[in-house]
């Protein structure tokens, strides 16, 4: 069965830094992109970063690129995100999901499992 | 910031046909394929449809997905309680440095 953890979450003041981390099972990790996705209290959806099977390409979404920094350890099975300079705005709870396809590389990517989230609570 | 206009919300009976529209553009549903994520309250999202009309395995037959050109379109038939929740549609966009792009959402109240 897969599952996502994320943890790391909480109450971080305005320009502090936090790191998220997912531990991943019940899957080859190293066999899969790994995205982050948040979503603001009573929001819609923000895809947030991604990151390649073997960290050779990271994609931010301008809201958060030159602040967070995507990164994985296969041997731990784990997907992280370090979060610097956070403002008010990054408040939400932070998924990480797995991507997948069908077919081969040149097929689009779509989630299809996600964690529980880990709450990130921006407030002086 | 959602680049996929979806309607606020949706309604029906149970049993009725209930039709959720997502629109884009051609950087992206007009060049990507679409995916359709459900939530329940207080729940992660799960994926619903992906590659414009695909269900995954265990998602139930009444949920259908399809696209044309640069909109898409996310339809429940037979209408069951069970299916009231958040609906988001997605795809990839190729003019924002291959950002995925989330629709607005559509909640839909049974």
């Amino acid at each position: 069965e897969v599952q996502l953890v994320e943890s790391g979450g909480g109450l971080v003041q305005p320009g502090r830094s936090l790191r998220l981390s997912c531990a991943a099972s019940g899957f080859t990790f190293d066999d899969y992109a790994m995205y982050w996705v948040r979503q603001a209290p009573g929001k819609g959806l923000e895809w947030v970063s991604g990151i390649t099977w073997n960290s050779g390409s990271k994609d931010y979404a301008d809201s958060v690129k030159g602040r967070f920094t995507v990164s994985r350890d296969n041997a731990k099975n784990s997907l992280y995100l370090q979060m610097n300079s956070l403002r008010t705005e990054d408040t939400a709870l932070y998924y990480c999901a797995k991507a997948s396809r069908v077919g081969d590389s040149r097929s689009p990517l779509f989630f299809d499992y996600w964690g529980q989230g880990t709450l990130v609570t921006v407030s002086s | 910031q959602s680049v996929l206009t979806q309607p606020p919300s949706a309604s029906g009976t149970p049993g009725q046909r209930v039709t959720i529209s997502c629109s884009g553009s051609s950087s992206n549903i007009g060049s990507n394929a679409v995916n359709w994520y459900q939530q329940f309250p207080g729940t992660a999202p799960k994926l619903l449809i992906y590659n414009n009309n695909q269900r995954p395995s265990g998602v139930p037959d009444r949920f259908s997905g399809s696209k044309s050109g640069t909109s898409a379109s996310l339809a429940i038939s037979g209408l069951q309680s069970e299916d009231e929740a958040d609906y988001y549609c997605a795809a990839w966009d190729d003019s924002l440095n291959a950002l995925y792009v989330f629709g607005t959402g559509t909640k839909v109240t049974v």
